[in-house]
């Protein structure tokens, strides 16, 4: 069965620290994404990849990076981490045309 | 860029009764559709994948409503029972792939017993 893997599920980060939230897929997809969710909305694309050593800005990249540093992997790098960061975080993974497919989310809490 | 509507925001229903949640989109080019369902501390699990040739799809215990002219998507949930409580999210993608999504603010549906 198709797997994305995040980590941590949970963070508590302190205010201007820095913070990296991994996901590790084992589906064999080219495509990787972050999303944020927040309280009310839907999910928002931060960042994506279509290959490794590639990345591409989503629709809120402000205040994040990205790193594919392979197919299985790819990280989410918040250098400066600020109080509207609180979120939940979810990576997922797809190829053209087939079924997103999420991982259980990382709810990070900005303090 | 696309922008996606849904409504309502939370809707109540007793067990065994209908329940209809409605998204609007903006881009006539959009071309797949997708409804996912949400279960409290989870991930989001595919509903549907809807293909914008197809109008109507029909899944376990629900149907899926396409009307391109007015640009809605409708999830349309018949005799509800407990295990549907969740959040619902639609999401649109112009791209004719599975990429960049653009998901409605979602559906917080409690089922009654």
């Amino acid at each position: 069965e198709a797997a994305v893997t995040q980590s941590p599920r949970s963070k508590v980060a302190v205010t201007g620290g820095k913070v990296t939230l991994s996901c590790h897929q084992t589906n064999n997809h080219d495509y990787m994404y972050w999303y944020r969710q927040d309280t009310g909305h839907g999910l928002r694309l931060i960042h994506y990849s279509y290959v490794a050593d590639s990345t591409e800005k989503g629709d809120i990249p402000d205040g994040y990076k990205a790193s594919r540093p392979s197919q299985e992997n790819f990280s989410l790098i918040l250098e400066l981490a600020s109080l509207s960061q609180t979120a939940v975080y979810f990576c997922a993974s797809s190829d053209q045309n087939t079924e997103v497919f999420f991982g259980k989310g990382t709810r990070l809490t900005v303090v | 860029g696309e922008q996606v509507e849904q409504r309502p925001p939370h809707l109540s229903v007793r067990e065994g009764d209908s329940a209809v949640i409605t998204c609007t989109y903006t881009d006539p080019n959009s071309y797949y559709f997708f409804w996912y369902k949400q279960e409290p501390g989870a991930s989001l699990q595919l509903l549907m994948k809807v293909f914008s040739s197809t109008e109507i799809n029909e899944g376990q215990g629900f149907t899926v409503l396409l009307n391109k002219k007015d640009k809605r998507l409708s999830l349309n949930l018949t005799a509800a029972h407990p295990g549907d409580s969740a959040a619902y999210f639609c999401a649109v993608n112009d791209t004719g792939g599975a990429d960049r999504l653009t998901f409605g603010k979602g559906t917080q549906l409690i089922i009654q017993p």
